[in-house]
C-alpha cells in the first residue's frame, strides 16, 4: 500500500520569510513519480512538478525548490522570501503501478501574513 | 492549457434525492477522476475512467455511480444523497494512464446535503 505524510497540517510565516513543507511518502514500488499541487482558495488544484524516483537532482523554478531524498523518503519543497500569493494548502501526491491511482497527502495549508 | 470544467460551483440537496455531478475536459484526455476532499482527510477517490464506457472503483466508491457516455464527459452519480455525502468534489483528467501523467483539476463542487 502507498501512504504520503504530510505531517504540517497549517504553517503560518510573515511574508519573505522561508518556508518548508515536508513531504514523507512509502512505497514498494521501484518506480514511482512525486507530485507537488497547490490549491489556491479558488479551489482548482493546480499541477506544480513531478519527480521521478530514478532522478533524485534537485529543482529549482523562480522561489520554489524541491528536496528529492530516497534515502529518507521525503520530497520536500521550499518556498523562499514568501509572498501573500504563495497562500494556499499544498498536496505531496505518489503514484505508481498501472493505471494512474494517485494517493494524496492531506494537505498544508501555508498562511502568508503580510 | 486544458481545461475542466464542473458544472456547479455550489449545489445544495436533499437527503434522498438523486444528484449528478458534471465534468468536463476539453483536451482529449484518457483518463478521468472524482475525488471527495474533506478536512484532515485529504482528496479521495471515489472512481475513475480510463476510457468511454469503463470504470473502476476508487478508495470510497460506496453510495456513488459514475457514468462515462462520452471521451470528454464524466458524471458522478449519488443515487441517495445521505448528509455524510456533504463535502467538496473534485474532478480531473490526465493525458494517459501511466503514472508520470501529472492530473489537471477543475474548480470543484461545494455539495451540501440537508
Amino acid at each position: 500500500a502507498q501512504k504520503v505524510t504530510q505531517a504540517q497540517t497549517e504553517i503560518s510565516v510573515v511574508e519573505k520569510e522561508d518556508v518548508t513543507l515536508d513531504c514523507v511518502y512509502e512505497t514498494r514500488d521501484t518506480t514511482y513519480y512525486l507530485f507537488w499541487y497547490k490549491q489556491p482558495p479558488s479551489g482548482e488544484l493546480v499541477f506544480l512538478i513531478r519527480r521521478n524516483s530514478f532522478d533524485e537532482q534537485n529543482e529549482i523554478s523562480g522561489r520554489y525548490s524541491w528536496n528529492f531524498q530516497k534515502s529518507t523518503s521525503s520530497f520536500n519543497f521550499t518556498i523562499t522570501a514568501s509572498q501573500v500569493v504563495d497562500s494556499a494548502v499544498y498536496f505531496c501526491a505518489l503514484s505508481s503501478g498501472g493505471y494512474q491511482k494517485v494517493t494524496f497527502g492531506i494537505g498544508t495549508k501555508l498562511q502568508v501574513i503580510p | 492549457d486544458v481545461k475542466v470544467t464542473q458544472s456547479s460551483r455550489y449545489l445544495v440537496k436533499r437527503t434522498g434525492e438523486k444528484v449528478f455531478l458534471e465534468c468536463v475536459q476539453d483536451m482529449d484526455h484518457e483518463n478521468m477522476f472524482w475525488y471527495r476532499q474533506d478536512p484532515g482527510l485529504g482528496l479521495r477517490l471515489i472512481y475513475f475512467s480510463y476510457d468511454v464506457k469503463m470504470k473502476e472503483k476508487g478508495d470510497i466508491p460506496e453510495g456513488y455511480s459514475v457514468s462515462r457516455e462520452k471521451k470528454e464527459r464524466f458524471s458522478l452519480i449519488l443515487e441517495s444523497a445521505s448528509t455524510n455525502q456533504t463535502s467538496m468534489y473534485l474532478c480531473a483528467s490526465s493525458f494517459t494512464g501511466r503514472s508520470n501523467q501529472p492530473q489537471h483539476f477543475g474548480d470543484g463542487t461545494r455539495l451540501s446535503i440537508l
